[in-house]
């Protein structure tokens, strides 16, 4: 069956100090992955999916960035953190190149920015 | 731009009352409707994925339907639990990516 972990479950970081969230799948191959934040009082936000490899997709502009140096490894990173920066993340995937398929997340980064 | 719209924002029930949630998108580029079921402290689990106009979908005391041309997705619980006690999530896909409403916060009171 597959899983998927992400860690840290917590994280309290200051402010301009690096983030480095990790995602990994097991039990598929090729999935789609993607990351998410809920900031306070607000919906899932889509920061960055990827469809193969290397591919990265970036829907909002800001200081984090993503890379997928495996087929199932996604990872969450920024250089120097900001205020702005707290919340809560999600990794997810899907199967393969289609949208319909349901969304699976892991257990959640409560990442506190201070 | 996506938006994907949820109301009420918030919901208080007792025990034994039916309730239902209301999720709004845009109809344009329509590709798929999601719904989420998202428990304090787990993750999120999809209930429902819906494509066609008019579908209807029932997962036990729960059924959602789907209304494409107005743009727009009904959650109903039957007899609601304490258990049922959670945020639901519509998500809309737009062939692209998934974007998430705001959510229903659902309190089931004993």
């Amino acid at each position: 069956s597959q899983t998927i972990h992400q860690w840290p479950a917590t994280l309290v970081q200051p402010v301009g100090s690096p983030l480095s969230l990790e995602c990994t799948v097991e039990g598929t191959s090729n999935p789609n992955l993607y990351w998410y934040r809920q900031a306070a009082g607000r919906g899932l936000q889509l920061l960055f999916y990827s469809v193969g490899i290397g591919q990265i997709s970036s829907e909002v502009p800001q200081n984090l960035s993503a890379s997928r140096p495996q087929d199932r490894q996604f990872i969450l990173s920024s250089k120097k953190l900001l205020l702005s920066d707290s919340g809560f993340y999600l990794c997810a995937w899907s199967v393969g190149r289609t949208f319909t398929g349901e969304l699976f997340f892991g257990e959640g980064s409560r990442l506190t920015v201070l | 731009i996506l938006n994907v719209e949820q109301s009420p924002q918030s919901l208080h029930v007792q025990e034994g009352d039916s309730t239902n949630f209301t999720c709004s998108f845009p109809s344009s580029n329509f590709y798929a409707l999601h719904w989420y079921r998202w428990e304090t402290a787990k993750s999120p689990e999809a209930l429902f994925v819906m494509t066609l106009n008019g579908d209807e979908k029932k997962k036990g005391r729960i059924s959602a339907t789907l209304n494409t041309k107005e743009g727009y997705s009904y959650l109903y619980i039957k007899g609601s639990q304490p258990e049922d006690s959670a945020t639901y999530l519509c998500a809309s896909d737009n062939t692209d990516k998934l974007i998430f409403g705001t959510g229903t916060r659902l309190q089931v009171f004993p």
